[in-house]
């Protein structure tokens, strides 16, 4: 089975500043899908950005972008100009295209962001 | 539209009690997941289904089953409750991976369980 990991329980900013949370992946796959999720206080699952492994170019989405390095199995998320709002828990997600195991995701456990004012 | 919905949002049971979550979801997705988060530990996925009538094992199945009788809801039954499923729960669902819109899952707001 595939394994997601994140070696950062938790990491703390400055508003205004920048942050790379980071999160490796184990897997035998070549075609796949990678996710940051956002969990705030509400415990609501938000989807942040993807990145499939086939495409080079890294994903941005505002002020988030990632650093995917498919050889290395890497996938940091990086938050430019933090925000208050940005604080949570967040999550690296891998999405298997195995059929057989109904293209599960594996989650990592968590980063805690704090983002001091 | 209403995405994926959970009921109840939060529940306490007394060990040994049974109950059943329900999760529904209105955006056709083949695809349904039933997963639990504890502190430290991310989410872990319980069981989950590739189509109505369908359903697998997950990571963490022990003490839970499932059924998809429908294609838009997928139902979590915990028939004895222990204290080691005090947790939250989320459903989520999703499109196949590789096809239109299989890049996305959509996850349901949670379900606070307390078993005492």
């Amino acid at each position: 089975a595939q394994t997601v990991t994140q070696s950062q329980p938790e990491m703390s900013v400055q508003e205004a500043e920048t942050v790379t949370l980071s999160c490796t992946y184990d897997t035998s796959e070549s075609d796949y899908y990678l996710f940051w999720y956002k969990q705030p206080p509400s415990r609501q699952m938000i989807l942040v950005i993807r990145q499939e492994a086939y495409k080079q170019q890294n994903a941005t989405e505002n002020r988030f972008s990632v650093n995917f390095q498919k050889a290395a199995k890497s996938f940091s998320l990086k938050i430019s100009d933090s925000q208050l709002g940005d604080a949570a828990m967040y999550f690296c997600a891998y999405r298997s295209y195995a059929w057989n195991t109904g293209n599960q995701f594996y989650f990592g456990t968590g980063t805690s962001l704090t983002v001091i004012p | 539209n209403a995405g994926v919905t959970q009921t109840p949002k939060f529940r306490v049971l007394k060990t040994g009690q049974s109950m059943t979550l329900l999760c529904a979801q209105d955006m056709n997705h083949e695809y349904m997941y039933w997963y639990r988060q504890d502190p430290g530990m991310g989410l872990r996925l319980i069981h989950y289904s590739v189509g109505e009538g369908t359903t697998a094992k997950g990571e963490v199945p022990d003490g839970y089953n499932v059924s998809r009788l429908k294609k838009q809801n997928f139902l979590l039954g915990l028939e004895s409750a222990a204290p080691s499923q005090t947790s939250v729960y989320f459903c989520a669902s999703s499109y196949p991976a590789g096809g239109p819109g299989g890049e996305t899952q959509y996850f349901g707001p949670g379900t606070r369980l307390l078993v005492l």
